[in-house]
């Protein structure tokens, strides 16, 4: 069975560009979920999709985050501009539904703004 | 709101010596509760997890953790460690009224010869 795919696994911006990340859930897995890692802490949910819909994004800066799922498959998470506190790793995870499932992650996407 | 606290950033060990990995939660709800292992520049593997029952749970790779509800722990624990068990361990919880995993700020397990 094959696992969560993110892309890129690294990337290096300037502050105030902007960034993309994509993620590809396993597939039938209904939940897919962002969560920001900051060095030294433990992952924070960002934003949790549950097909296509948005279950809970309370803890997305909305002024300059954003994420999309089409379809119900794949999702993208857009960073514009970015700010020096934005550098972290983005994990991106499925389930295959909500509540205490368990959550199956993909490798993450190291990104570092300068 | 529910809250995670790992106690210890970091823990060296010798090889097949026992260790154990250090959680403590507060919820005024059930909660669920998990370990999640990291290693270098992987994603997060689930280890093992407390839904209901039994309050000694066994993992993989020979992980096991008891839940505690008195003393709202739950501790990871491994008889004997191995060189391949240095990675980061972290506890996190869920409950239904947040509806999303809390996860603790992790502990660094190092594992030495």
């Amino acid at each position: 069975e094959a696992g969560v795919a993110q892309s890129p696994r690294y990337k290096i911006i300037e502050k105030r560009q902007s960034v993309a990340f994509w993620c590809n859930p396993i597939s039938g897995h209904a939940t897919l979920y962002w969560y920001q890692q900051i060095l030294g802490q433990g992952p924070k949910l960002l934003i949790q999709f549950q097909n296509n819909g948005v279950v809970d994004d309370s803890q997305l800066p909305k002024d300059r985050f954003s994420a999309e799922r089409l379809k119900g498959v794949d999702s993208t998470l857009k960073i514009q501009p970015a700010k020096l506190e934005d550098s972290a790793v983005y994990l991106c995870a499925s389930s295959l539904d909500r509540g205490y499932n368990e959550q199956f992650f993909g490798p993450g996407t190291r990104l570092t703004v300068l | 709101a529910q809250s995670v606290t790992q106690l210890d950033s970091q823990v060296p060990v010798f090889e097949e010596a026992p260790v154990e990995l250090r959680c403590n939660y507060s919820s005024s709800v059930s909660v669920y509760l998990f370990w999640y292992v990291q290693y270098p520049n992987q994603g997060l593997q689930l280890l093992l997890k407390y839904l209901s029952g039994s309050t000694l749970v066994k993992g993989i790779n020979g992980f096991e953790a008891e839940f505690n509800k008195s003393q709202t722990s739950f501790h990871l624990r491994k008889p004997s460690v191995h060189i391949s068990d240095t990675a980061e361990y972290f506890c996190a919880v869920f409950t239904g009224g947040g509806n999303k995993l809390t996860f603790g700020t992790g502990t660094q397990l190092k594992v030495e010869l």
